[in-house]
């Protein structure tokens, strides 16, 4: 099994929005609506910022939005701000009763 | 509110056998609704699901195609805990291992450890 499909990295200005997307396959994030996205900050523990595709947890800002169509889904920040930059992983549950990483992205606020 | 911690060794020598164990506040490992797991984050292989145990009606777990047949994660409902074993360890096994929540159709993370490294080296 390999690791979903993320952008290595990406940037955006102040204000912006930026999207990251998660390609995986029809045994993973296609088959299912259990993708989610965590943010990790170096040497921080990951936080889960969006579960079941697009569902935001308590306390997250609806700046973070989530979306899949087909086998990619996508988080999209809006408004970015400098607290913004950190690691984002996505995560998928596969047909196999498994969890599936992406790679990570690292984003930057330029 | 779940809380995790854990604790093990920070070394383990080549071919030995990697332990951590993750005790549990705010659930119980029993919970017919909860699912407890072993993650780990290295700079080559990024995040890493290794597998998870849970109680649905008996015990079972699933693991990790990469780590599959040198993995087992076991509950201790005396303690309210639960442990990762990782037989005949590499280099290749040096990272930050996580324990983490997750549950019946919850299959997301919320709830982490505070993470451990462990390096393999002699």
């Amino acid at each position: 099994q390999s690791a979903l499909t993320q952008p290595a990295s990406v940037s955006g200005s102040p204000g912006q929005s930026i999207t990251i997307s998660c390609t995986g396959t029809s045994s993973d994030v296609g088959a299912h609506n259990y993708v989610s996205w965590y943010q990790q900050y170096p040497g921080k523990v990951p936080k889960l910022m969006i579960y079941d595709v697009s569902h935001r947890p308590s306390g997250v800002s609806n700046r973070f939005s989530g979306s899949k169509s087909g086998n990619t889904a996508s988080l999209t920040i809006s408004g970015l701000q400098a607290e913004d930059e950190a690691d984002y992983h996505c995560a998928s549950y596969t047909t196999s009763r498994t969890i599936m990483f992406g790679g990570g992205t690292k984003l930057t606020v330029l | 509110q779940v809380q995790l911690q854990q604790s093990g060794p920070g070394l383990v020598k080549p071919s030995q056998t990697l332990s951590l164990t993750c005790a549990i506040s705010g659930d119980s490992v029993s919970s017919n609704t909860a699912a407890w797991n072993w993650i780990r984050q290295s700079p080559s292989r990024g995040l890493e699901w290794l597998g998870r145990t849970y109680y649905r009606s008996k015990w079972d777990s699933d693991y990790a195609v990469s780590v599959q047949g040198r993995i087992t994660i076991t509950p201790d409902t005396s303690k309210n805990q639960f442990s990762l074993q990782l037989n005949s360890v590499t280099p290749e096994d040096t990272a930050v291992y996580y324990c983490s929540h997750s549950g019946y159709f919850v299959e997301y993370f919320k709830y982490w450890g505070q993470g451990s490294l462990v390096i393999v080296s002699s």
